[in-house]
């Protein structure tokens, strides 16, 4: 089993709706990320949260909501899809220093 | 705003050959640097992490620090097919952002037979 699991693997919206990306890990780390990826713009940071009371603004965060309900579950909402969230979505795990971050297999999203 | 740049590529070398892979970052206080591989529509995958100035080597891989050039590197020796990826660099800086890794671009790398 993965350690650091992403539900859906595949999504496909539309314009307007609401969606939610699902991360949970059974790798009992602390921090939590969501990153997104666009090609030619590498990984872009849109939340993080360094244990289940702390939520941080990342460099992408417009758009996008996030809730930790508990250390190991970590969910990225987009409260009202629009095409240019198309992309490919990443949550990430790592220890408490964040040495090394750990990928879930990603998300791919498209919104019509 | 902290920076890391690679070079975009992308970079073509043959089967046999030395790869190598750049990346320049702008906080001086950087403390720990990392380079993931990522194949196409794949996660990233940690190779390699280093934390103190020199060459760090696995197997036929080696990381290069210099804290002071404020760059690192990674050189693929008998590059294999298999190798061909995105390689993306990532710095890990000190103070307020501990624990918040910031990622390069990525450097594509394609190995011809």
């Amino acid at each position: 089993d993965a350690d650091v699991t992403q539900t859906p693997r595949n999504r496909i919206t539309k314009t307007g709706k609401r969606i939610m990306l699902e991360c949970s890990q059974t790798k009992g780390h602390d921090r939590m990320y969501w990153y997104r990826q666009d090609p030619g713009l590498g990984l872009r940071l849109i939340y993080y949260s360094f244990d289940v009371k702390d939520i941080n603004k990342g460099e992408i965060s417009d758009g996008y909501s996030v809730s930790r309900q508990a250390q190991a579950k970590f969910s990225l909402s987009l409260e009202s899809a629009i095409p240019n969230q198309t992309a490919l979505y990443f949550c990430a795990t790592s220890t408490l220093m964040g040495n090394i971050q750990y990928f879930g297999a990603g998300t791919r999203l498209s919104v019509l | 705003q902290k920076e890391v740049e690679q070079n975009s590529g992308p970079l073509s070398v043959p089967e046999g050959a030395i790869a190598s892979l750049n990346c320049t970052y702008s906080d001086r206080g950087s403390q720990s640097f990392f380079w993931y591989r990522q194949y196409s529509g794949k996660s990233p995958e940690l190779i390699m992490s280093i934390y103190s100035n020199g060459d760090k080597e696995d197997g036929r891989f080696t990381a290069q620090l210099n804290k002071a050039s404020q760059y690192v590197s990674l050189l693929i020796r008998d590059s294999q097919p298999s190798d061909s990826a995105t390689y993306l660099c990532a710095v890990l800086p000190g103070g307020s952002t501990l624990g918040r890794l910031y990622f390069g671009r990525g450097t594509q790398l394609t190995v011809w037979p």
